[in-house]
């Protein structure tokens, strides 16, 4: 069966610290991993990974793929209270995406 | 501006009442997508379309259906055999449907459906 696990769950640290956000995946077909932002409704697409070892950086976010063993990491240095939402990591395979039940980060001031 | 709108925002069902939530989007897009997103879970995808007058059951499809008459709008009906359907529901769309292309999916602000 297809899954696609988030870790951590949730997760509180003060503004200025680094995250790493994880995403393992078992998925038939892989096409590309996505990651999502949601703040209270609609996710809000961040970035897309199709090949193995390539970061994408967008300001104080960035990713990375390892299609070998199966996983991705979202990076955010600096946080800001802003960054605070649910991080959705979300898998293609074949016709279907498969979503991740997201990661859930505070930033406090 | 382009993009999704979903209505309402919030919803009451009364037991064996059906109910439907809108999905319009002016993307241009061809695919159209419902999912249900329950607490501490990721999104499950209830109903797909490719193109109008298509659709494709999701995961969970069970108590739920939908039409595709225009490109342009996607309803989702709950029905009264859906049994649990308090969730918070997202529309979402892409370019296209296609194995040869990867394309992010843009949803909705999504409606939080309730049971009185």
């Amino acid at each position: 069966e297809d899954k696609v696990v988030q870790s951590p769950l949730s997760l509180v640290v003060h503004e200025g610290d680094t995250v790493t956000l994880n995403c393992s995946y078992e998925v038939t077909n892989f096409r590309s991993l996505l990651w999502y932002k949601q703040e209270k409704k609609a996710p809000t697409f961040l970035f897309m990974l199709t090949s193995s070892g390539i970061e994408k950086k967008s300001g104080r976010l960035s990713s990375i793929l390892d299609k070998k063993e199966l996983f991705s990491i979202l990076n955010i240095t600096a946080t800001q209270t802003g960054d605070s939402a649910v991080y959705l990591c979300a898998v293609t395979g074949g016709f279907k995406t498969i979503f991740g039940a997201g990661t859930r980060l505070f930033v406090k001031a | 501006d382009g993009g999704i709108t979903q209505s309402p925002k919030y919803l009451f069902r009364k037991e064996g009442q059906n109910v439907t939530l809108s999905c319009e989007q002016n993307l241009n897009h061809d695919a159209m997508y419902w999912y249900r997103q329950d607490p501490g879970q990721g999104l499950r995808l209830i109903y797909y379309s490719q193109i109008v007058n298509d659709f494709q059951k999701g995961d969970i499809a069970e108590g739920y259906s939908v039409s595709r008459e225009k490109k342009e709008s996607f309803p989702l009906t709950v029905t009264s055999a859906q049994k649990n359907p308090t969730a918070f529901y997202l529309c979402a769309s892409s370019l296209y449907l296609d194995r040869a292309l990867n394309q992010p999916q843009h949803f909705g602000d999504g409606t939080r459906l309730s049971i009185l």
